[in-house]
């Protein structure tokens, strides 16, 4: 079955460090793959997507690149702020069994001042 | 603005005591779906609602159930809470299932404690 793999947390950097967290995916056919963040006490938020081999999806200093030879779609940000602090789940949905979404099991990323 | 509307945010129960937590949408997207989300965890989907086809998780207990009376409005009704039920509910929905369809809206989620 699909299956979604992240980088083990916690995670924990300096206000301005470079951040990526890693996200590596199992799936048949041709997935769509998802970053959500969520924020304490609250559902999750689209972060970014990207629908097919190649796509880059960027959103608020954040990107990510699908990465079909490699199966990833790591995220990344040059410089994380202290209002990044968060948990982030990678999520595939197969556009091939009812759109099933599957996502990681999270990385709590938090950042100092 | 809100889009996802989940209420109530926190919930109480009784061990073995019926609650229905609910969850509303001004998206008019077809597909809504329910999950659980226990602490440090994944969120689990329990099922989903395509229009009015039901579509259950094979690994979903019985004793949660989904009514989704029209488009906007979907219910989850746990018939005897345990105390392993305790998490955060979380509603989604999508504009429908297809290819480039798959964006998913979350709501707030509610928090449901067993007492």
């Amino acid at each position: 079955g699909d299956s979604v793999t992240q980088m083990e947390g916690p995670v924990t950097l300096s206000e301005e460090a470079f951040l990526t967290i890693n996200c590596t995916y199992t799936a048949t056919g041709y997935p769509s793959l998802f970053w959500y963040v969520q924020y304490p006490g609250e559902g999750l938020q689209l972060l970014l997507k990207a629908t097919k081999a190649d796509d880059k999806g960027s959103n608020k200093g954040f990107e990510a690149t699908y990465r079909k030879e490699t199966t990833s779609f790591h995220l990344e940000k040059g410089s994380v702020q202290v209002s990044d602090s968060a948990v982030y789940f990678c999520a595939l949905r197969d556009n091939t069994n009812a759109g099933k979404s599957t996502f990681g099991d999270g990385t709590t990323l938090t950042v100092k001042p | 603005d809100a889009m996802v509307i989940q209420n109530p945010r926190y919930q109480v129960t009784q061990f073995g005591k019926p609650v229905t937590l609910s969850c509303s949408q001004t998206l008019n997207h077809n597909v809504m779906y329910w999950y659980q989300q226990k602490s440090s965890q994944a969120p689990k989907l329990l099922f989903h609602y395509y229009d009015k086809d039901f579509n259950n998780e094979a690994d979903t207990p019985d004793n949660f159930q989904s009514r989704r009376p029209n488009t906007s409005f979907c219910f989850l009704d746990i018939r005897s809470p345990g105390l392993g039920d305790a998490a955060m509910y979380l509603c989604a929905t999508s504009r429908d299932l297809g290819q480039g369809e798959g964006e998913q809206y979350f709501g707030p989620g509610t928090r449901l404690t067993v007492t």
